[in-house]
């Protein structure tokens, strides 16, 4: 079964507002990427977490990876129309290169 | 430009008729993979390859065959499709199997099987 859960599964924001995306895992983690899909579209890359307790920010955006490695987070400021889409974290194994995604979150802007 | 491409990128077949999806990298990646997504259990991985005529089982493979003869190819075969195969598939490589892997994914294949 999934290893990986996202919560929440969907998530409704107002235009500015903040929210987080949550990634836990019963298991430790290697490793967590996080990538994002827009509508109709294919996943994107943002970020590969790999070190306990890491925190790395892109603009609005700040991921954490728990210092336990069962869990991260996707925190994302200032909420725009483009933030639009669901968000998926994934586990990279260490051995084949073999991901494991989670269910993702999905993420509607209210202007 | 670099790129993923996959083809057919919408097909609607029958139970039991024989079809391959291409899926084509011009970055020289060594690294490639299928997944089909589902609504509420994002994305799952199918098969991979770690590199030309080396190919594993991933999460969900059943169903499902792969063949890595080029470096740049990697197709997807569905020897006899059934309806539980009607999915979403994308196609994506990485540079390498080591070290960061940031995936490239394909634009995708929406796959009805009726």
């Amino acid at each position: 079964g999934q290893q990986v859960m996202q919560i929440p599964q969907y998530q409704h924001v107002q235009e500015g507002e903040d929210f987080t995306t949550y990634c836990n895992s019963s298991t430790t983690l290697s490793n967590i990427q996080w990538y994002k899909q827009r509508p109709g579209g294919h996943p994107v890359f943002l970020i590969q977490l790999v070190k306990s307790g890491e925190v790395k920010k892109q603009k609005r955006l700040t991921f954490q990876f728990g210092e336990a490695k069962k869990n991260s987070s996707l925190h994302i400021t200032a909420t725009q129309t483009t933030d639009v889409g669901t968000y998926f974290c994934a586990e990279r194994k260490a051995a084949g290169n073999k991901l494991t995604f989670g269910g993702g979150t999905r993420v509607l802007v209210k202007p | 430009e670099a790129q993923v491409t996959q083809n057919p990128r919408y097909l609607i077949t029958v139970t039991g008729k024989k079809l391959t999806v291409t899926c084509s990298q011009n970055m020289n990646h060594e690294y490639m993979s299928w997944y089909r997504q589902d609504p509420g259990l994002g994305l799952r991985q199918i098969y991979y390859s770690m590199n030309v005529e080396v190919t594993d089982k991933g999460d969900v493979p059943e169903g499902y065959k792969v063949s890595r003869k080029e470096k740049r190819n990697f197709p997807l075969i569905l020897e006899s499709p059934s309806p539980n195969q009607t999915s979403l598939y994308f196609c994506a490589s990485s540079l390498s199997w080591q070290g960061l892997s940031e995936q490239y994914f394909g634009p995708g294949t929406r796959l009805t099987v009726t």
